[in-house]
């Protein structure tokens, strides 16, 4: 089966500009995550859907930042305007059911605002 | 928030010995689970431990959990080059069981 992917693996751009990462989680898996992981503050939670629906956001770091899950296969995390502070690993995971199961995490996107 | 914290940030050993890794949390969890990320890569879920378990086994690892001392280790035993990796252990959030909240985690090199 395939596992979550992302895209695009790596985002290299200026910032002010607007970036748009992509999720789609294992078929089947009812929830999703949305991590950044960063040397200084390590691996934390941005937001998660629970059937689509937005859950818990308030890891969110600002403004600039949203996420939507349109449908189960597909979710994208936006940042707007970007700002270098903004460079990260920024991971989505998926999960089937709400308590006590395993995440399922993507490879990531290495993202790097200049 | 209650963070796990591992213990030690680094450790280096020679292939074929043991590798014991540390978490300790902060507040009452339901569950607490061990992933590994290797460099470049997504966590990959080793094993989950519930709050009543003691004690768990998957191959090669091995986990613990003493709620009293709000503490768990993983020890990998037999080393080997292919275990390289950073560990992480992670705990439900109090509020919600569904939210992770992950250490800072354990690099792990096995040397040759």
């Amino acid at each position: 089966d395939a596992g979550v992917i992302q895209s695009p693996r790596h985002e290299v751009t200026e910032m002010g500009q607007e970036v748009t990462l992509r999720c789609k989680p294992i078929s089947g898996h009812n929830s999703l995550f949305w991590y950044r992981q960063t040397m200084m503050r390590g691996l934390e939670l941005l937001i998660y859907f629970n059937n689509n629906v937005p859950i818990d956001d308030s890891g969110m770091p600002e403004d600039r930042f949203s996420a939507k899950m349109p449908n189960a296969s597909f979710s994208t995390l936006k940042i707007q305007p970007s700002e270098p502070r903004d460079s990260a690993v920024y991971f989505c995971a998926s999960s089937f059911g709400t308590v006590y199961q395993p995440q399922h995490f993507g490879d990531g996107t290495r993202l790097s605002i200049l | 928030s209650q963070q796990g914290e591992e213990d030690p940030q680094a450790l280096s050993i020679q292939e074929g010995e043991n590798a014991t890794m540390n978490c300790s949390y902060k507040t009452s969890i339901n569950n607490l689970q061990w992933y590994r990320q290797n460099s470049g890569r997504g966590l990959v879920h080793l094993i989950l431990i519930r709050s009543n378990e003691r004690e768990k086994h998957s191959g090669r690892l091995r986990v613990t959990l003493d709620t009293s001392k709000k503490s768990s280790s993983l020890l990998i035993t037999a080393s080997r080059a292919a275990d390289t990796a950073s560990y992480f252990c992670a705990t439900d959030d109090s509020r919600s069981a569904q939210k992770l909240v992950f250490g800072q985690g354990t690099r792990l090199t096995i040397n040759p």
